[in-house]
């Protein structure tokens, strides 16, 4: 079955304590990318990558990192979380970088940072 | 700027009517528009999309409708079901040196039975 995967799907945890999120596709996308959805803001883009080893920032990048070693994987890193990162996370793939593609999600990741 | 936004954040419709959602847009230079579907619990689900160079595109019971003069987008669902209750997103794509994605704040439709 195509898809997208987080781990894990609920994390609670302390500022201060470095966490990561895990994302795998299994569709041989090339673009990834990384929302966080809030109340009332809609998703918003952190980061994104149109393919291996290549990483660009959306629009909300402060405070997360991110890698690209392999096609299907793109982790979500928070080296030291704090409380204002508390949110409901998305990872999403497109099969290729280019802007009329549509993108397929992952079921999130919740996050709460005490 | 670059914004999508939503002109309702909610919408209550009875079943078998047809539910209209709008979205406006200020970036110009977007090319392509997409909307989603989100359940409870659930990731963003892609209904439908268009490309700047169209202005209706039809799918099954639901058809896009692009505005670029006043750059509005909509989503018309027909013969709307219960199992439509969701909510709505329209996003936009633009290329800014890279490929980003905007998306609006988010619509919930309620289906009456």
């Amino acid at each position: 079955e195509a898809q997208v995967t987080q781990n894990p799907r609920y994390l609670i945890t302390v500022t201060g304590k470095k966490l990561t999120v895990t994302c795998s596709q299994n569709m041989n996308h090339e673009y990834m990318s990384w929302y966080r959805q809030d109340p009332g803001l809609g998703l918003r883009q952190i980061y994104y990558s149109m393919n291996v080893e290549v990483t660009d920032k959306g629009d909300v990048p402060e405070g997360y990192k991110v890698s690209r070693k392999e096609k299907r994987n793109f982790p979500l890193i928070l080296e030291s979380p704090s409380p204002n990162q508390t949110s409901l996370y998305f990872c999403a793939s497109g099969l290729v970088a280019g802007t009329d593609q549509p993108q397929h999600f992952g079921d999130g990741t919740r996050l709460s940072i005490l | 700027g670059e914004s999508v936004g939503l002109h309702l954040p909610t919408l209550s419709v009875q079943e078998g009517d047809n539910s209209i959602i709008n979205c406006a847009y200020s970036n110009s230079a977007s090319d392509y528009f997409i909307w989603y579907k989100q359940e409870s619990g659930k990731g963003p689900q892609f209904i439908i999309d268009i490309r700047s160079n169209m202005d209706k595109r039809q799918g099954q019971r639901v058809t896009v409708l692009l505005n670029k003069t006043v750059k509005h987008l909509s989503l018309q669902i027909a013969a709307t079901q219960p199992g439509d209750s969701a909510v709505y997103f329209c996003a936009e794509n633009l290329y800014t040196g890279g490929f980003k994605t905007i998306f609006g704040a988010g619509t919930r439709l309620f289906v009456k039975a």
